[in-house]
C-alpha cells in the first residue's frame, strides 16, 4: 500500500472554476500534513500546512480528516498561474523525512 | 527572502564517476536534507543531517552515498560511483527546527539535475 496516495489527474479546469484535490495516507501515526506546489522541473514549494481544524489561505482551503486519514485541498476562483502539480506531504513525529505523494496535476485553461 | 541554493543546476557524468552536489542551506537553519526525484516519479527522501551527523537515512542512501558539511555554509552529497539509475533531480532542503515543530518547515533548493550516461 502506498504511503501517500493522490489522484494523478490531470485536472483541466477553466479560469474561475473551483477544484478539489484529495489525498489519503496510510500511516495513522502521521501528525504533520502539508500541501506543496511543484511547477514543471522546479522544486517543491510549501503552499500551506494542514491543521486539524481546517485552514484557509485566500483562495485555498485545506481540510484534514484523521479518522479517514484523508486530506483535501480546495482552490476557488482558479487562476492560470495555479497550473502546477500539487503534492500531498505527511510527516510522522520523531522522524524528519517528509513523505510525498506523487502529486495531482492541475491545468487551468483560459 | 533567504533561500536554499544548489550548484550545479545540471551535472552530466559518465557511469562509474564520482559526483559532488553542493547546497547552501538557509543560514540560521540547523536541519539539512537531501531528496531525489526521478523524472515522472515522486519526491523521495534520501538523508537528514543535524549537528554534524546523519540523523536518518532511507534504503536508497546506500554505501555509494555520503554527505558532509565541510564548512559553516555548505552541505554536500557525494555519489561515489554513479549508476544509470542515479539519474534524477536532487533537491537539498533545510529547516530551522525539526520537522513537525514550530519553525520546522522544510524549504527546498532549486535542485541539481544529474544525468548519468
Amino acid at each position: 500500500r502506498k504511503e501517500v496516495e493522490q489522484d494523478p489527474g490531470p485536472f483541466n479546469v477553466p479560469e474561475g472554476a473551483t477544484v478539489a484535490f484529495n489525498c489519503t495516507y496510510s500511516n495513522s501515526a502521521s501528525q504533520s500534513f502539508f500541501w506543496y506546489r511543484q511547477d514543471c522541473r522546479k522544486e517543491p514549494k510549501l503552499l500551506m500546512s494542514v491543521y486539524s481544524s481546517g485552514n484557509e489561505d485566500g483562495r485555498f482551503t485545506a481540510q484534514l480528516n484523521r479518522a479517514s486519514q484523508y486530506i483535501s485541498l480546495l482552490i476557488r476562483d482558479s487562476k492560470l498561474s495555479d497550473s502546477a502539480t500539487y503534492l500531498c506531504v505527511v510527516n510522522t513525529p520523531g522522524n524528519t523525512p517528509l513523505v510525498f505523494g506523487k502529486g495531482t496535476r492541475l491545468s487551468v485553461i483560459a | 527572502e533567504p533561500e536554499v541554493t544548489q550548484t550545479p543546476s545540471h551535472q552530466v557524468t559518465q557511469m562509474g564517476q564520482e559526483v559532488i552536489l553542493r547546497c547552501v542551506p538557509i543560514s540560521n537553519h540547523l536541519y539539512f536534507y537531501w531528496y531525489r526525484q526521478i523524472l515522472g516519479q515522486k519526491v523521495e527522501f534520501l538523508v537528514s543531517f543535524y549537528n554534524n551527523e546523519i540523523s536518518e537515512k532511507s534504503e536508497i542512501f546506500d554505501d555509494q552515498f555520503s554527505v558532509e558539511r565541510p564548512d559553516g555554509s555548505n552541505f554536500t552529497l557525494k555519489i561515489r560511483s554513479t549508476k544509470l539509475e542515479d539519474s534524477a533531480m536532487y533537491f537539498c532542503a533545510s529547516s530551522e527546527r525539526r520537522t513537525g515543530q514550530t519553525l520546522g518547515t522544510q524549504y527546498f533548493g532549486p535542485g541539481t539535475r544529474l544525468t548519468v550516461l
